[in-house]
C-alpha cells in the first residue's frame, strides 16, 4: 500500500484566501484523523471520522475550518478565510480501528504558510 | 480531562540508556502508546501498553503502571538516529481517539 497520501505537500497563500488540503487514507481503514502541529501548541487533533461520518470535531478552532469525507478514500480540510496564525503542518492519519492500540498511520503532512 | 505530561527535552550520549516519563489523566483512559517523530517527518507508532508491565521491542521498551497513572519509554544502546521527538499518547474512551502529549525532544550526542 502507498500509505496515507496528502496534497499539496507545501502551500503558501495570502491572508484571506481559501485553502483546501487533501487526504487519501490507507485502503480499508475506517478511521481518518486531521491534526495540526505547531511549535507552540504541539500536535492537536482537529477532527476525526469513522466510516466517513464526523465523530468528534471539538478540536476545530473556529468556523473558518471545515472538513468533509465524501467517501472512504478521500477527505478535505478547508480553511476560509485563511489567517497567518493558521500557518502550521497539517497531518492526516488513518487507522483500521482493529487491534487494541488503534495504531494510526500518518501522511507526510502539508506545510501551510499564510502570509 | 484528558491530557498527558512529559518532559520537553532530554539529552543523552550515544550508547547510553534514556528513560522518558509520562503521566496521564485517568478519566476514560484505556491504554498508552508511544510515537516517534523525526524532524519534519510524520509520527510513527512505536509501542502500546494496555496492561501494567513492560513491553519490549528490540532496543525500545515501554512500561505502564495504571495505579500510578504513569508510563515510560526506555531506549537502550542509543544511536544518533534516535534523535527525534517522542510522544506519549493516550487512548481514551476507545473509538480510536488518541490524545498526544506535548512531546519530548531527545538529542543523542556523540
Amino acid at each position: 500500500d502507498a500509505g496515507v497520501i496528502q496534497s499539496p505537500r507545501h502551500e503558501v497563500t495570502e491572508m484571506g484566501q481559501e485553502v483546501t488540503l487533501r487526504c487519501k487514507p490507507i485502503s480499508g481503514h475506517d478511521y481518518l484523523f486531521w491534526y495540526r502541529q505547531t511549535m507552540m501548541r504541539g500536535l492537536e487533533l482537529l477532527i476525526y471520522f469513522n466510516n466517513n461520518v464526523p465523530i468528534d470535531d471539538s478540536g476545530m478552532p473556529e468556523d473558518r475550518f471545515s472538513a468533509k469525507m465524501p467517501n472512504a478514500s478521500f477527505s478535505t480540510l478547508k480553511i476560509q478565510p485563511s489567517e497567518p496564525r493558521d500557518s502550521a503542518v497539517y497531518f492526516c492519519a488513518s487507522s483500521s480501528g482493529t487491534g487494541a492500540s488503534y495504531e494510526q498511520y500518518f501522511g507526510p503532512g502539508t506545510r501551510l504558510t499564510v502570509t | 480531562g484528558q491530557s498527558l505530561e512529559q518532559p520537553s527535552e532530554v539529552t543523552a550520549v550515544e550508547g547510553a540508556i534514556v528513560q522518558i516519563n509520562c503521566t496521564y489523566q485517568t478519566s476514560g483512559f484505556y491504554g498508552l502508546s508511544w510515537y516517534q517523530q523525526h524532524d519534519g517527518g510524520a509520527p510513527t507508532f512505536l509501542s502500546y501498553n494496555a496492561l501494567d508491565g513492560l513491553e519490549e521491542t528490540g532496543r525500545f521498551s515501554s512500561f505502564l503502571s495504571r495505579s500510578d497513572s504513569y508510563g515510560y519509554l526506555l531506549l537502550q544502546e542509543l544511536q544518533m538516529k534516535d534523535s527525534a521527538s517522542y510522544f506519549c499518547v493516550g487512548l481514551y474512551n476507545q473509538g480510536g481517539k488518541l490524545i498526544f502529549g506535548q512531546g519530548t525532544e531527545l538529542s543523542v550526542k556523540p
